[in-house]
């Protein structure tokens, strides 16, 4: 039982390029999360999936994209990545939304130069 | 606007002795409050929670409290051991709501 993994753990981009950072559980979750953590700004919500074949737009969604693959499965793609998107990506899953805890991922360094 | 917000970026607290990390909330809709744990290169993981129909959970040696009237939640350590030296963050969320909604966290350090 692995919970919460995402791939990579690191990735350096060039500003323009482009990536798909990876997520997946394994707990039978209805609702993903993707977060990014800055310093002193804690876990901002960029996008979520409250079920299998809906995504909704966080508190920070400009510049990302998201795709709810399958139930396990939840994308987070920079089209056009940013300096002002070097951040720390966590991805999150809760057996449904809402007053539920989250189990998070080990996190995705990203550094966009 | 910050609607969870955690004012004390950090704090230092000796082996032994009570922490006290405090949070504060503007948003009355909210129902349901979480702590997390982060520890570095990690994850956060959950601590404790609590509904808004209480004004205090424990669990081992963590206590929340809430005082809905002051829009206020502290988590209490104690005794505090050296592995509790982490990152803390504050977090709350409405029964209807499909997200939680963080703090900015405090650095919690435990020193000998």
């Amino acid at each position: 039982n692995a919970g919460v993994t995402q791939t990579p753990k690191f990735q350096v981009l060039k500003t323009g390029q482009s990536m798909t950072l990876q997520c997946a559980q394994d707990m039978n979750h209805n609702s993903m999360y993707w977060y990014r953590q800055d310093p002193g700004m804690g876990l901002r919500l960029i996008y979520y999936s409250a079920s299998e074949g809906t995504t909704d737009k966080g508190e920070v969604p400009n510049g990302y994209n998201v795709s709810r693959l399958n139930k396990r499965e939840f994308s987070l793609r920079l089209e056009s990545a940013a300096p002002s998107q070097t951040s720390v990506y966590f991805c999150a899953s809760s057996a449904d939304r809402g007053m539920y805890e989250q189990y998070f991922g080990p996190g995705t360094r990203l550094t966009v130069t | 606007d910050q609607q969870v917000k955690q004012n004390s970026p950090s704090l230092s607290v000796q082996e032994g002795r009570i922490s006290i990390l405090n949070c504060d909330y503007t948003n009355s809709m909210f129902d349901y409050f979480l702590w997390y744990k982060k520890y570095p290169a990690e994850g956060p993981t959950f601590l404790i929670s609590i509904s808004s129909i209480k004004d205090k959970n424990e669990d081992g040696r963590f206590t929340v409290f809430l005082n809905k009237s002051a829009k206020h939640l502290s988590l209490h350590i104690v005794p505090s051991q050296p592995g509790d030296s982490a990152v803390y963050f504050c977090a709350a969320s409405t029964r209807s709501a499909s997200k939680i909604i963080f703090g900015s966290g405090t650095r919690l350090s435990i020193r000998p």
